[in-house]
């Protein structure tokens, strides 16, 4: 296992496109969470999964924003209509259980909005 | 929203000196960690102290955590080059909502050679 995968590394798009992000976690990781992170800012939380169930959403994630986990394995974050202040670093991370032993974090995908 | 605060948000030292960060959160936690992150990449995990432990070490790390005052601090001892980068507490609350951390702002460590 090579950590947390996420695909593609960078993204570039014009406003009003869609764009699909995927994540691999830890395989034996259960739980797997999205956070996105702005220019000089710490990381924000977005979504959480346990296994395939989505079991919680940040107000940042607006109706334009879905992530999904099928089968709870990977995941893919899909952002409808994109707007410039969607730029940002998003970060996928997984642990085992309530990740009381860290949290893995993967390299993440830069969006860039133009 | 961010429940930590880091200070100072930049540091910079010459290599060989330690590195102290601090930070500051705002709710009862489980426990606290911290992360770094390079430059562009994502973060990798660094410590994670529980809100039953005062002080924890791991190779160069030191961390301390005072639940009272709500404050956590890292200590990189004989700081290298390549510890440059930035650093950033996470709390996970001792509440509802436990699954996710919640990070800080960061401190960015500039090490000199």
């Amino acid at each position: 296992d090579t950590g947390v995968s996420q695909d593609p590394r960078h993204k570039i798009t014009k406003r009003g496109q869609n764009v699909t992000f995927r994540c691999d976690p830890i395989s034996e990781h259960n739980r797997l969470y999205w956070y996105r992170q702005t220019l000089g800012q710490g990381p924000e939380f977005l979504t959480y999964f346990q296994n395939e169930a989505q079991l919680e959403k940040s107000r940042l994630l607006s109706d334009r924003f879905s992530a999904e986990r099928p089968k709870g394995s990977f995941s893919t974050l899909e952002i409808q209509r994109t707007e410039q202040g969607d730029s940002a670093m998003y970060l996928c991370a997984s642990s085992l259980d309530r990740g009381h032993d860290g949290y893995t974090f993967g390299s993440g995908t830069r969006l860039t909005v133009v | 929203s961010q429940q930590g605060e880091e200070d100072p948000q930049a540091l910079s030292i010459q290599e060989g000196e330690n590195a102290t960060m601090n930070c500051s959160y705002k709710t009862s936690i489980n426990n606290l960690q911290w992360y770094r992150q390079n430059s562009g990449r994502g973060l990798v995990h660094l410590i994670l102290i529980r809100s039953n432990e005062r002080e924890k070490h791991s190779g160069r790390l030191r961390v301390t955590l005072d639940t009272s005052k709500k404050s956590s601090s890292l200590l990189i001892t004989a700081s290298r080059a390549a510890d440059t980068a930035s650093y950033f507490c996470a709390t996970v609350s001792s509440g509802a909502g436990s699954y996710q951390l919640t990070f800080g702002k960061g401190t960015k460590l500039s090490v000199i050679p």
